[in-house]
This record gives structure tokens, sequence and C-alpha cells, in this order.
């Protein structure tokens, strides 16, 4: 069965560049979350999409911001980035907003910024 | 607002033997509650969910969690764990019938299990 898609899976860059991580749901789902992971700890909730619009928005920079588009899939533009932005971004898609539907989760993107 | 307490960061124990991965919350309104695994180098899968009806619920690889209100509990166990259940277990809770169904997460518990 398809699963949901994230690329890269793992990106470099130093401290102010700018970064952007793609996340493709899988097929015929229309919500995506996005959540962040650092090291050793648990997964944080960023900010989610249900129909191309933003549902929900958690603890996210400013420096940050995602979109999602006509076909679904989404994208979360990190400008300026900080060492403590390294982590491990996960998206996650479901079939619609409701919170009985499972969240399906990505590999994730393992950010690094030196 | 909602929080989730993984009570043991880590928990050691031998193959065959059973383990039992303690989660509480803390909400003002009723939750919907889950458990994920996450394998090294790999993403979140969801193992088992509680979402209404009969407070025990099992997964197909042989885990279970009993949901009690009153103690506003969502145990993990599994009566005899493999060298495979080597893993980072997450319990989550979510807001039912809200237009958001962000996930809050506990600390994780690594589960390590040695021959």
């Amino acid at each position: 069965a398809a699963g949901v898609i994230q690329s890269p899976r793992h990106l470099i860059k130093e401290k102010r560049e700018t970064a952007t991580l793609k996340c493709y749901p899988i097929p015929r789902h229309d919500t995506v979350y996005w959540y962040q992971q650092g090291p050793g700890q648990d997964p944080q909730f960023l900010i989610s999409f249900y129909e191309k619009m933003q549902s929900d928005k958690g603890s996210i920079p400013d420096r940050f911001s995602a979109q999602q588009f006509s076909d679904y899939h989404s994208e979360l533009n990190m400008s300026s980035l900080e060492l403590g932005d390294s982590a491990l971004y996960f998206c996650a898609s479901s079939p619609s907003s409701s919170s009985t539907d499972t969240q399906y989760f990505g590999p994730g993107t393992r950010l690094t910024v030196l | 607002a909602q929080s989730v307490t993984q009570l043991d960061s880590q928990v050691p124990v031998f193959e065959e033997a059973p383990v039992e991965l303690r989660c509480n919350y803390s909400s003002s309104v009723s939750v919907y509650l889950f458990w994920y695994v996450q394998y090294p180098n790999q993403g979140l899968q969801l193992l088992l969910k509680y979402l209404s009806g009969s407070t025990l619920v099992e997964s197909i690889n042989g885990f279970e969690a009993e949901f009690n209100k009153s103690q506003t509990s969502f145990h993990l166990r599994k009566p005899s764990v493999h060298i495979s259940d080597t893993a980072e277990y997450f319990c989550a809770v979510r807001k039912p019938s809200s237009n958001t169904g962000k996930l809050i997460f506990g600390q994780g518990t690594t589960l390590q299990v040695k021959p």
C-alpha cells in the first residue's frame, strides 16, 4: 500500500540558510500534519492543513511557513535556520480532518543545521 | 490543555518476559488515546488506539492497552516480548470532535528487549 513520502530524507544546511521539506500524502488523503522531533524528544505538532487550508497551528516559529497545494502535497519552508532547528521532521496524512481518523506518518526528513 | 506523561524513559526486559509501558494523561475533556511505535531510523507507526467502547484494545502483534478513566491511564502491555519489539513507544492523545486532529505525545519509552 502507498505510504506517506517525504523528501529529502536527509538535509544538511548551514546557519541562516533556508530549507524546504516536502510531503506527499497517501492518495485520497486530504489532511496533512507536520511534526518536529528534536534529539531524544517527543514529536511536537507544528501545523496542519485540511483541503489546502491551514486548520491548526502549533509551536511553529515565525521563520517557518507551510502550505498545501492543489494535489494535496505539502511543503514546509524554513528560513534563517538555527542550530536548534536540527531535528527529525515528520509529515503525517489522514483521510480527513476527523479526530477519529488514523494519522499515517512518513519516514521523516532529518535536518542537520551546522 | 492536554498533556501526556510516560512514567518510564527506558524499560529493559528479557525476551519472552511480560512488559508494561505506563502512560497517564491529563485533560479537562474526554480524549482519544493512541500508542505509536518508532523503530530506529523510521517514522511512527500506529500500534493501537482507543476511541470509545471496550476499554481494552488490542494490536495485531500481541500488544494490548486498557483505558482507565478513573486513573486517567492507558498502559501498554504485552505478555511475552520479542527482540523485534525493541523500539521507542509513544503514547498520545487527541481531542475528539475538533477541527484539528493534532496529536499530543508523551516523552516516549525506550523498550530494550535483551536475549
